[in-house]
């Protein structure tokens, strides 16, 4: 099936620096999705966009869904340790299919 | 959102024996997946859990290998068969709860490392 490119592959920063990520495809997108993972869990939704050029914030994370519909962004600001872990991002074209990119893991150094 | 459970959280098994893992939502659902994520990896679609009737299996996976079940709206199970070390993998359920065609969560997965 088809696989989102996401970038970057991994980051490593510090604390209370600000986060970019983005999710590329090569098809249009319905929806676009961003998960976070932690080790030994399940991804756990962080922000479900619906239109392009929506732009959606939940707490310090912002989302946004490219106007192009191919693509989708992710930005973190002042990381904390806690942020710690893998984002995904995930789209559906059009009916129950999900796509998921391929992760970036972010480390956050105190 | 949907309260998922799923069963067992880890197992360690042999070579050659059999693995049923169980995914029960507190809700009714439209939409069941199973996933598996390689150390690493990203996740990778295994089958959607059509209840009442056989799975939809993606291409390189098929019903002998993993077969699957969805007897109502809320339960799914999937077996992975005459299991080899390339099975160690996390197994995950998802779900698409009724009414929000466009939102999937995740159950916590099963870690199954086969020896």
């Amino acid at each position: 099936g088809q696989q989102l490119n996401q970038s970057p592959q991994s980051m490593f920063i510090q604390e209370g620096e600000d986060v970019s990520m983005n999710c590329t495809s090569s098809s249009i997108f319905n929806t676009w999705l961003w998960y976070k993972q932690d080790p030994g869990e399940g991804p756990v939704l962080l922000i479900a966009l619906y239109k392009a050029g929506e732009l959606t914030s939940n707490g310090r994370l912002t989302a946004q869904f490219g106007i192009t519909r191919k693509d989708s962004f992710l930005n973190i600001s002042a990381s904390i340790p806690s942020d710690v872990g893998i984002y995904f991002c995930a789209g559906q074209p059009t009916g129950n299919q999900f796509y998921f990119g391929t992760g970036t893991s972010l480390t956050v150094i105190p | 959102s949907a309260v998922i459970s799923q069963k067992p959280s880890r197992d360690i098994c042999q070579r050659g024996t059999s693995l049923t893992i169980q995914c029960q939502v507190d809700s009714q659902v439209t939409m069941m997946f199973w996933y598996r994520q390689q150390p690493g990896q990203s996740l990778t679609l295994i089958a959607t859990a059509n209840q009442g009737s056989e799975a939809t299996y993606e291409s390189g996976f098929v019903i002998d290998k993993f077969p699957i079940s969805r007897p109502n709206l809320t339960f799914s199970t999937l077996t992975v068969s005459n299991m080899s070390p390339e099975d160690s993998s996390i197994y995950l359920c998802s779900v698409v709860p009724t009414g929000q065609g466009d939102i999937q969560y995740f159950g916590a997965g099963t870690r199954l490392s086969v020896l």
